[in-house]
């Protein structure tokens, strides 16, 4: 079965400072790949996803995803973060095989101060 | 559309009593997980329906639990009978589950479950 790795399990950045979150996924076939984010309270929300063609790809609120199939990577990155980005963020892995299951990582924290 | 509906939004019970939460999907869209989200163990899946059918039941904790889908608008997980360790963010997705796109997800509010 494949599995999802998010290797920064807490980060506390300053506003305005640059964010990488890195993820890394198992299964050497054909994937889906998905960002999520969760806002204090509330529920996951998509922020981004990848399917196909270009591997870098731009979702919502300045978040942008590379895609490195050799790698098994796709990072999310934000060039400056806002206080308001303080959130747990979750990469979500759709395997060929595995139907329409997401397999999520274990969340990232970030909390961004002002 | 409204999205992803669960209720109720918080649920406090007592050690024992039985505990069932409600899910109704996108209309359209043909497959529905339920998740389990605590500090301890995170995002876990419990169970994932297609079409109606349970596909992957594997996550579901033990005999406790138990998930249904009588129809392509409704779903319930049970908790029979409840304990303190169950206390959680219990999480309905759905998502179209055909054609490209077809694997995102779309999630309700949560249920928060508090077992005393």
């Amino acid at each position: 079965a494949q599995s999802v790795s998010q290797h920064n399990h807490h980060v506390i950045l300053s506003e305005a400072a640059s964010l990488e979150l890195g993820c890394n996924y198992s299964y050497g076939g054909t994937v889906n790949l998905f960002w999520y984010v969760q806002y204090p309270g509330q529920h996951l929300q998509l922020l981004l996803k990848y399917f196909s063609g270009d591997p870098l790809v731009k979702g919502i609120k300045g978040f942008e995803a590379e895609f490195i199939k050799s790698k098994f990577s796709f990072n999310l990155r934000k060039p400056s973060v806002q206080w308001s980005d303080t959130a747990e963020y979750f990469c979500a892995v759709n395997a060929d095989n595995a139907g329409n299951m997401l397999t999520f990582g274990g969340g990232t924290r970030l909390m961004v101060k002002p | 559309d409204a999205g992803v509906i669960q209720s109720p939004r918080h649920e406090v019970t007592e050690m024992g009593q039985e505990v069932t939460l409600r899910c109704k999907p996108i209309s359209g869209h043909n497959s529905l997980f339920w998740y389990r989200q605590t500090m301890m163990r995170g995002l876990e899946l419990l169970i994932y329906f297609n079409n109606n059918v349970p596909i992957d039941d594997s996550g579901m904790p033990e005999d406790r639990f138990s998930a249904k889908m009588p129809n392509a608008s409704f779903s319930t997980l049970k908790i029979q009978p409840s304990e303190p360790r169950d206390s959680a963010v219990y999480f309905c997705a759905s998502s179209l589950g055909q054609g490209r796109g077809g694997t995102e997800a779309f999630f309700g509010q949560g249920t928060r479950l508090t077992v005393v």
